[in-house]
């Protein structure tokens, strides 16, 4: 079964310095990849996705995200972050392997807390 | 466009009491999902419909719930009777019609129930 890894629970980080969260997947088989975003008290926001093709994405609000196929990774960056930028990230693959239905399979997720 | 939305935002009842969740898909939206995060853990696939008829429902967690979408618009999430582990923010999301892993789901703001 497929299974996405975000191994940091909590990032803290000061404004304006770069931040890096980290996704990793398991998959033998071509994957889509999707990183949403939840603002305090709102619903799941698509930030990027990753289809195919050029392997570095760029998403909205400046986040950009690097597919890398030979470590199954799928990071998350930001050059220089703001306060607004708190909120709870999730890293997420589209399962195509099982019913067909293309269900997403979710990491634990990332809480981004930026700090003056 | 109206997002996707879902009633009520907060539910809080007994143990052994019925509720039951709403969620409107994005109009046109053939595929509507369900997720749940129970606190502290990943948000898990719940079931699937397109238009009224359900694609997948392996991640239904047993009998006490039924999911409904009658005539492929609106779906309701009936839980009953609840137990306390059915705590968490459940998650309504749609995507276009057609079946492919590179559809955005969209997702509504999610309905956090509390079983006490």
């Amino acid at each position: 079964a497929q299974s996405v890894t975000q191994l940091d629970s909590q990032v803290p980080v000061f404004e304006e310095a770069p931040v890096e969260l980290r996704c990793n997947y398991s998959s033998s088989v071509s994957v889509y990849l999707f990183w949403y975003v939840q603002y305090p008290n709102q619903g799941l926001q698509l930030l990027l996705k990753y289809l195919s093709g050029s392997t570095l994405v760029k998403g909205i609000n400046g986040f950009e995200a690097e597919f890398n196929k030979s470590q199954t990774s799928f990071h998350l960056r930001k050059p220089s972050v703001h306060i607004s930028d708190t909120a709870e990230y999730f890293c997420a693959v589209s399962d195509s392997l099982t019913s067909g239905t293309y269900k997403y399979i979710f990491g634990t997720g990332t809480r981004l807390k930026v700090l003056a | 466009e109206a997002g996707v939305t879902q009633f009520p935002s907060h539910s809080v009842i007994e143990k052994g009491q019925t509720v039951t969740l709403r969620c409107d898909p994005i109009s046109g939206h053939d595929n509507l999902y369900w997720y749940r995060r129970v606190m502290g853990k990943e948000i898990k696939f719940l079931l699937h419909f397109v238009k009224e008829s359900k694609q997948d429902e392996s991640g239904m967690p047993n009998n006490r719930f039924l999911a409904e979408r009658t005539g492929g618009t609106y779906s309701t999430l009936k839980v009953q009777p609840a137990e306390l582990e059915d705590s968490g923010v459940y998650f309504c999301a749609s995507s276009r019609p057609g079946l492919a892993g590179s559809n955005t789901q969209y997702f509504g703001p999610g309905t956090r129930l509390t079983v006490l």
